[in-house]
């Protein structure tokens, strides 16, 4: 299985300043078709996970463009270009290029 | 809006069985592949089942092959999870997931509860 090693475990953030998490993969991340399967995901208190960004540096509809997404390989980063009060939260890393899919352990965003 | 509501479950002893069920509705059912994910304290997001768009082709985490059975019905756009054979450790909150393609995950249901326990 792919291993995603995400950190740090736990990002205090100050508010309007850049933020960014790291997220390692085992194994390439770079399928047949030639696309890199890595997604982020955010997940605020009490909810559901929310996807950001997919294949590395897309971001999904209705996402703020202060979220970006970079990386290639085995190495991905995310990063918030000034950290706004409703960005806490746990961040995860996922690989879709390899079954089975799999999650990193998450990052920790607090104010 | 996309919407995905999962049911089913419950509270139940080791070695039971149970049966979760994810309504769908805003955006084309049946061209979709769609995911079972669990998240629990300790191990977080664990990937636990997936199906493509037809249900012809179905992939499961090693934790649960053989005990669990994904399936569809396009008619009702609705996505199943049998679980047969429930253990402690399969005690989490249990996601409906889209994907936009297979081994994809995009929009996330609410949840539902599955403890077992005896």
């Amino acid at each position: 299985d792919v291993v995603m090693t995400q950190s740090p475990l736990s990002l205090p953030v100050t508010l309007g300043q850049p933020a960014s998490i790291s997220c390692r993969s085992s194994q390439s991340l770079v399928h047949s078709d030639g696309n890199t399967y890595l997604n982020w995901f955010q997940q605020r208190p009490g909810q559901s996970p929310r996807r950001l960004i997919y294949k590395v540096s897309n971001r999904d509809s209705g996402v703020p463009d202060r979220f970006s997404g970079s990386g290639s390989g085995t190495d991905f980063t995310l990063r918030i270009s000034r950290v706004e009060a409703e960005d806490v939260g746990v961040y995860y890393c996922m690989q879709g290029a390899h079954w089975p899919l799999t999650f990193g352990g998450g990052t920790k965003v607090e104010i | 809006e996309v919407q995905l509501v999962e049911s089913g479950g419950d509270l139940l002893q080791p070695g039971g069985s149970l049966r979760l069920s994810c309504e769908a509705s805003g955006f084309t059912f049946s061209i979709h592949a769609m995911s079972w994910v669990r998240q629990t304290p300790g191990k977080g997001l664990e990937w636990v089942s997936s199906t493509s768009d037809s249900g012809a082709n179905t992939y499961y985490a090693d934790s649960v092959k053989g005990r669990f059975t994904v399936s569809r019905d396009n008619s009702k756009n609705t996505l199943y999870l049998q679980m047969n054979s429930l253990r402690v450790e399969d005690t989490a909150l249990y996601y409906c997931a889209k994907g936009k393609w297979l081994r994809d995950i995009e929009y996330w249901g609410q949840g539902t509860l599955v403890t077992v326990s005896s």
